[in-house]
């Protein structure tokens, strides 16, 4: 079946990076797009950013220019989002989830599966 | 950015009631907002999109309608597994931003 599966928890130190893995199966990586939603204990959604897994644009939130980097692996059929100089406030459970289909223009209609989160804790 | 207001917060109802939940953007857009449902410790699930489309393998007892800047989300007849949180998201515009959530209680 179509899923994404996502790497395991995380825990790291303020100031330092995590890479967070997103895994396609069941469906062609680069016929759609990747989007990032992270949400924050006990909080709401909040939109990080997208990848063309087909020609690897992408296009972040302002909110995070400059501290994140979403890359693939076609040839894993795999997705990543890195967020550097982390805080305790990135403390948060991060979701991919694929959203809009890549070719031949883009065209978004929601975000129709999602992995099932991996936990960033950001703490000293 | 374009800031979208969920109300009520908190929709405390029954079994069979048929509900309402109101999103408000800060500014006016066309279609394109889409709404979630999530489960406590579980990933959102897509509901509707194109404010009145409603996802494959979704009950038809969940409907979007909605323009301009006021878009609603109406369950018709409320089920057990329906008591959820529901948030909308437009995404005419970035960042495609949330609502804050509304969660959905029994009464």
């Amino acid at each position: 079946q179509v899923q994404l599966v996502q790497s395991g928890a995380e825990v790291k130190r303020p100031g330092a990076s995590v890479k967070v893995s997103c895994r396609a199966s069941g469906y062609t990586l680069t016929d759609y797009y990747i989007q990032w939603v992270r949400q924050a204990p006990g909080q709401g959604l909040e939109w990080m950013g997208w990848i063309n897994p087909n020609s690897g644009e992408t296009n972040y939130a302002q909110k995070f220019q400059g501290r994140v980097t979403m890359t693939r692996d076609t040839s894993i059929s795999t997705a990543y989002m890195e967020l550097r100089r982390l805080r305790p406030d990135d403390t948060a459970v991060f979701y991919c989830c694929r959203g809009g289909i890549a070719t031949p223009v883009y065209y978004y209609y929601g975000m129709d599966v999602w992995g099932q989160g991996t936990t960033v804790t950001v703490s000293s | 950015d374009i800031q979208m207001t969920q109300s009520p917060s908190t929709l405390s109802a029954s079994v069979g009631d048929r509900v309402t939940i109101t999103c408000r953007a800060s500014q006016s857009f066309s279609s394109w907002l889409a709404w979630y449902q999530q489960k406590p410790g579980k990933a959102p699930k897509l509901l509707i999109y194109k404010t009145s489309s409603l996802e494959s393998g979704v009950p038809s007892r969940f409907s979007g309608s909605g323009s301009g800047t006021d878009f609603t989300l109406t369950i018709s007849s409320l089920q057990p597994d329906d008591f959820a949180t529901y948030y909308c998201q437009q995404y005419y515009s970035y960042p495609y931003t949330f609502g804050q959530g509304t969660k959905l209680e029994i009464k």
